[in-house]
């Protein structure tokens, strides 16, 4: 069975400064990885995907990811966070050979600082 | 409609009281999710509906749960005797067939005292 780990429930980081959010899966074959986020009162929002082909991949608002097979791992990074980042953000997993099944990681609540 | 719709935004009821959350997916997507966000949790698969075939229950956590899709669309999500463990935002997701981008509703926020 598939499963997400993200081992940061919270993290607070300055505005201006780098963000890095950290997702670990376990999934039998090539897993389809995606990165949410959700803001408060709002509904989920994709930020990126991976499928297959380059293994860092660019997202919406400055978001990028790497999957890197070796360490099955799928870290989400932004280079410099904005106030308007602060959210919780959810890595999934996905195995689309049974249809759109995906499994969410328990989220990282990011917090931003003036 | 634009998005996926959710109804009621917000449920408070009372122990023991049966409920129904409705979702409208988009327009043309045949699957159709529910998934429950407890506080401080992450989203837990509930069911799945993909066109005609049979919906895939594997998550629903007991028999007061169920949920049917009518005609393709619009889904309904019912728990009986509601328990105050099931307190949690209930979220509804579409998608096309054989596209993997999930919309999500906003969900609906249940309350049992």
């Amino acid at each position: 069975a598939q499963s997400v780990t993200q081992p940061d429930i919270h993290i607070t980081v300055s505005e201006g400064a780098s963000l890095e959010l950290r997702c670990n899966y376990s999934y039998g074959a090539t897993p389809y990885l995606f990165w949410y986020v959700q803001s408060p009162g709002q509904g989920l929002q994709l930020l990126l995907k991976y499928f297959s082909g380059d293994t860092l991949v660019q997202g919406i608002k400055g978001f990028e990811a790497e999957f890197k097979r070796s360490q099955s791992s799928f870290n989400l990074r932004k280079p410099s966070v904005h106030w308007s980042d602060a959210a919780e953000y959810f890595c999934a997993v996905g195995a689309f050979n049974a249809g759109n099944m995906l499994t969410f990681g328990g989220g990282t609540r990011l917090m931003v600082k003036p | 409609g634009a998005g996926v719709s959710q109804s009621p935004s917000n449920k408070v009821t009372e122990k023991g009281k049966d409920v129904e959350l409705r979702c409208d997916p988009i327009s043309g997507h045949t699957a159709l999710y529910w998934y429950r966000q407890s506080l401080g949790q992450g989203l837990e698969f509930l069911i799945y509906f993909q066109g005609n075939s049979a919906p895939d229950k594997s998550g629903l956590p007991s028999d007061r749960f169920s949920a049917e899709r009518t005609g393709g669309s619009v889904s309904t999500l019912t728990i009986q005797r509601t328990q105050q463990e099931d307190s949690a935002v209930y979220l509804c997701a579409s998608s096309l067939a054989g596209n993997e981008k999930l919309f999500f509703g906003s969900g609906t926020q249940l309350s049992v005292l």
